[in-house]
């Protein structure tokens, strides 16, 4: 596709639901990365994929939080036993390559969730 | 302490002004620096893209990097009302992986 894809845009989960948000990067990115935006903040990284190795999964907020790439593609975040403080929008991001001048990373226009 | 801090604003300016918006810093190893734009319910996309100290320059807008006061700005000449957005500065080390983000600055251009 033309840019960073992600679904569902918007989610509502009631609290202790599962749930499953997709991302699929530009054709052709190596790097993929996970990043949550709470209201009025800068996102927060998550998790960084090269390919289909999770290199970096510092920023994950506890082990509820799940990410996988297993075919160096289409990558999916799971958040088990949702909690409110789980409401943020998740934003996907891929680049060509991890290093080099003038590389760009493009964002996805994100996964509104929001836990009641 | 946030490693890389912004003044949330919000700014609010004529069309036609210079804006100046700044991020300082705390960690030394932060090679690239960008700026990122961001509407409402959209992702950020990229403005500006600096590698170590200096100027660039791209149109109606001049990023600038001071790694030894540990400061960015970004300028936008001539304001339109289309700029209005939440401007985030972002940084990263060496390795590009991981992007440290500000908490942005809301811009508001009044037509």
């Amino acid at each position: 596709g033309a840019g960073v894809s992600q679904s569902p845009r918007y989610k509502v989960a009631k609290r202790g639901q599962d749930v499953a948000l997709r991302c699929d990067p530009i054709s052709g990115h190596v790097s993929l990365f996970w990043y949550q935006q709470a209201l009025g903040q800068g996102p927060e990284f998550l998790t960084y994929f090269q390919n289909e190795a999770q290199l970096d999964k510092s920023g994950l907020p506890s082990d509820r939080f799940f990410a996988e790439r297993p075919e160096g593609s289409v990558s999916t975040l799971k958040i088990q036993r949702t909690q409110q403080e789980d409401s943020a929008v998740y934003l996907c991001a891929s680049s060509f390559d991890a290093v080099g001048d003038g590389n760009t990373i493009y964002f996805g226009e994100g996964s509104w969730l929001t836990v009641v | 302490q946030k490693e890389v801090e912004q003044d949330p604003g919000p700014l609010s300016v004529p069309e036609g002004a210079i804006v100046s918006l700044n991020c300082t810093y705390s960690n030394s190893a932060f090679q690239y620096f960008m700026w990122y734009r961001q509407y409402s319910r959209k992702g950020p996309e990229l403005l500006m893209y600096t590698y170590s100290s200096g100027n660039k320059e791209d149109g109606r807008f001049t990023a600038q990097v001071d790694k030894s006061s540990k400061y960015i700005s970004l300028f936008i000449r001539d304001s339109q009302p289309s700029d209005s957005a939440t401007y985030l500065c972002a940084m990263s080390p060496y390795n590009f992986n991981k992007f440290y983000f500000g908490s942005g600055t809301k811009l508001n251009v009044k037509p």
